[in-house]
């Protein structure tokens, strides 16, 4: 089945660093979504993208997906205290029919940010 | 809109105890799922539906029971419950198959 693979597992940085976080994808995906979860918290959505080597950004937030659709990225400008939280890639596969709606998430980042 | 509802927030079983996960939206979304994460594990699909009476299963399946009478409540059920079953359920629900899910609050299970 799709596997989606997320590095790295943990990140602490200090606040005003840089962080980025990155997906692997097994199989073409049809497009990939972010998700952050604050401590104690649930998965929230942060942004979905579906073209070949779209880039999106969200104020310091910036999301690539790769050429091949396999891999994408997450990169954090001058982390914040508040980013503080696990960061999900979420796949959907190419298939058609009710599988194509499942959504496969990496094992996720967890990002601590030192004051 | 309250999006999506989970009861409850927490609950201690007993093993071989069975227990019903409640979750609702009302968002009119055709897809509903339910998670389980794990430390390290990052959120593993049980069961899904993509309409009220389809549901199928996901990667961890064993041990959970669905249904889907309506569009709003998609419940899970734990017809025995064991120690494995520990861990932290999310329902989502989204609009389509290429749109955003929505995650309910979560239930902390805990077996003894």
């Amino acid at each position: 089945g799709q596997q989606v693979m997320q590095i790295p597992q943990y990140q602490h940085v200090q606040e005003g660093e840089d962080f980025t976080t990155y997906c692997n994808s097994s199989t073409t995906l049809s497009n990939i979504q972010w998700y952050k979860q604050r401590p104690g918290g649930h998965p929230v959505f942060l942004i979905q993208l579906v073209k070949s080597g779209e880039v999106k950004k969200q104020k310091r937030l910036t999301f690539q997906f790769g050429e091949a659709k396999k891999n994408s990225s997450l990169h954090i400008t001058a982390t914040q205290t508040t980013d503080v939280g696990t960061y999900f890639c979420a796949g959907r596969g190419t298939h058609s029919g009710a599988g194509s709606y499942q959504l496969t998430f990496g094992k996720g980042t967890k990002l601590s940010v030192i004051p | 809109n309250a999006g999506v509802t989970q009861t409850p927030k927490f609950q201690v079983l007993k093993t071989g105890q069975s227990m019903t996960l409640q979750c609702a939206q009302d968002m009119n979304h055709e897809y509903m799922s339910w998670y389980r994460q794990d430390p390290g594990m990052g959120l593993r699909l049980i069961h899904y539906s993509v309409g009220a009476g389809i549901t199928d299963q996901g990667e961890v399946p064993n041990g959970y029971n669905v249904s889907r009478s309506t569009t709003e409540d998609f419940p899970l059920r734990l017809l025995s419950a064991a120690p494995s079953q520990t861990s932290v359920y999310f329902c989502a629900s989204s609009y389509g198959g290429s749109t955003e899910a929505f995650f309910g609050q979560g239930t902390r299970l805990t077996v003894v």
